[in-house]
């Protein structure tokens, strides 16, 4: 059970805008720490998608978006693109356990 | 450019001690940042194991704590993992990962390619 809930699967048609949400409690997301959001390709390491709960790295399009409210956050991506079928990790830390921490993951399937 | 690559052993009996080796080109690990380990059981989630400071001081994660030791070479400019009394769940990829701090913010920049250890007799 990760301390960070992500929906285990989302799906969308290309063109589309689909949305992730990544669910924590008052000693993470909560607390005022930062969410960072990740995509893995099959096959390979993770990349930083966003950092700082709406910023995106250099290199990283638009087309990706995050935010944060309260206990939870989301990554938006918009124009839904083949090549954006991937998994999605959302990650914060946690004061109460002294570590960093990750949501369980969301797999995106571009129908 | 800043690249990260995971050595060590593919295969570990049960019982007996994990050991990977994160060799780092294009920046000196005595310079900053934090560099640290995540794994990934297969085709599971992402699981934060620890992280190193350049000045030596290191952060683990509580559930592995007892069996984690991080260290620093900054001669060779590389940091390892042991992990201790494996058993089968330990069975992951491993990934290298440099930190922008082990506390509060500790969003990942650069990563290893990973490397599958097996935990089996």
């Amino acid at each position: 059970q990760s301390v960070l809930t992500q929906p285990p699967s989302v799906s969308g048609a290309p063109g589309q805008r689909v949305t992730i949400s990544c669910t924590g409690s008052s000693s993470n997301i909560g607390a005022g720490y930062d969410v960072h959001w990740y995509q893995q390709l099959p096959g390979t390491a993770p990349k930083l998608l966003i950092y700082g709960n709406n910023n995106r790295p250099s290199g990283v399009p638009d087309r990706f978006s995050g935010s944060k409210s309260g206990t939870s956050a989301s990554l938006a991506i918009t124009g839904l693109q083949a090549e954006d079928e991937a998994d999605y990790y959302c990650q914060s830390y946690d004061n109460s356990l002294s570590a960093s921490v990750f949501g369980g993951g969301t797999q995106l399937t571009v129908l | 450019q800043v690249q990260l690559q995971e050595s060590g052993p593919g295969l570990v009996k049960p019982s007996e001690t994990l050991s990977l080796t994160c060799a780092v080109s294009g920046y000196s690990i005595s310079s900053g940042f934090h560099w640290g380990w995540i794994r990934q059981p297969p085709g599971k989630g992402l699981e934060w194991i620890g992280a190193i400071y350049h000045n030596g001081n290191t952060y683990y994660n509580p559930p592995l704590k007892s069996r984690v030791t991080i260290s620093l070479d900054t001669s060779k400019n590389q940091f390892s993992l042991i992990l201790s009394s494996v058993t089968a769940a330990d069975t992951a990829v491993y990934y290298c990962a440099r930190h922008f701090r082990a506390v509060a913010d500790t969003r990942v920049d650069y990563w290893g390619q990973g490397t599958l250890v097996t935990v089996s007799s």
